[in-house]
């Protein structure tokens, strides 16, 4: 089935840093990827998307690549700031059944100034 | 615009004790979802609904009830509490789009509610 695999946390880092969150898919068809962003004691809210291959989501100084050839969606952010901290989940949406998204496990980020 | 609310914040039930998980949205959206998220893992589903008088069962619907009487709200029902229904309970909604179902890529999430069954 349609599953999404994400780094473990948590992840510490000194503010300035460079982050990476690791993930991966297994889908049957052309899925859409999310990244969605929890921060402490409020819902997930969509972080930046990519709905075709070699496309590029980017919000907020982060960026992903929608990587078919490695079935992979890595989250990055050249600079972390401590407002950063918080819950980052990779999602999935299957074109054919776009109402349904398959979340990975999140990855606890916390930067400490 | 409060966006996606969900009552109450935290919870503690007992053994056989049955509650009701309120979820509103102020969007006119016309997808609603419960999602279950428990310790170290991904966000499942529960049920979901594609409008007023329309829900069906996601990945893990036993020992929950859902009804969707109008847009705004979309309540989960846990009958006879269970220690495996100790989870984080999210709600969220999407509005109208251009995808094959014709909702949108984003969902906007409530703030969760904590329920602890012992």
């Amino acid at each position: 089935g349609d599953s999404v695999t994400q780094m473990e946390g948590p992840v510490t880092l000194s503010e300035e840093a460079f982050l990476t969150i690791n993930c991966t898919y297994t889908a049957t068809g052309y899925p859409s990827l999310f990244w969605y962003v929890q921060y402490p004691g409020e819902g997930l809210q969509l972080l930046l998307k990519a709905t075709k291959a070699d496309d590029k989501g980017s919000n907020k100084g982060f960026e992903a690549t929608y990587r078919k050839e490695t079935t992979s969606f890595h989250l990055e952010k050249g600079s972390v700031q401590v407002s950063d901290s918080a819950v980052y989940f990779c999602a999935l949406k299957l074109a054919l059944n776009d109402y349904k998204l398959s979340f990975g496990a999140g990855t606890t980020v916390t930067v400490r100034a | 615009n409060a966006g996606v609310t969900q009552t109450p914040k935290f919870r503690i039930l007992k053994i056989g004790q049955s509650m009701t998980l309120q979820c509103a949205q102020d969007m006119n959206h016309n997808y609603m979802y419960w999602y279950r998220q428990d310790p170290g893992m991904g966000l499942k589903l529960i049920y979901y609904s594609v409008g007023a008088g329309i829900t069906d069962k996601g990945e893990v619907p036993n020992g929950y009830n859902v009804s969707r009487s109008t847009t705004e709200d979309f309540p989960l029902r846990l009958e006879l509490a269970a220690p495996s229904q100790t989870s984080v309970y999210f709600c969220a909604s999407s509005p109208p789009g251009t995808g094959y179902s014709g909702t949108s890529d984003e969902q906007y999430f409530g703030p969760g509610t904590r329920l602890t069954v012992t």
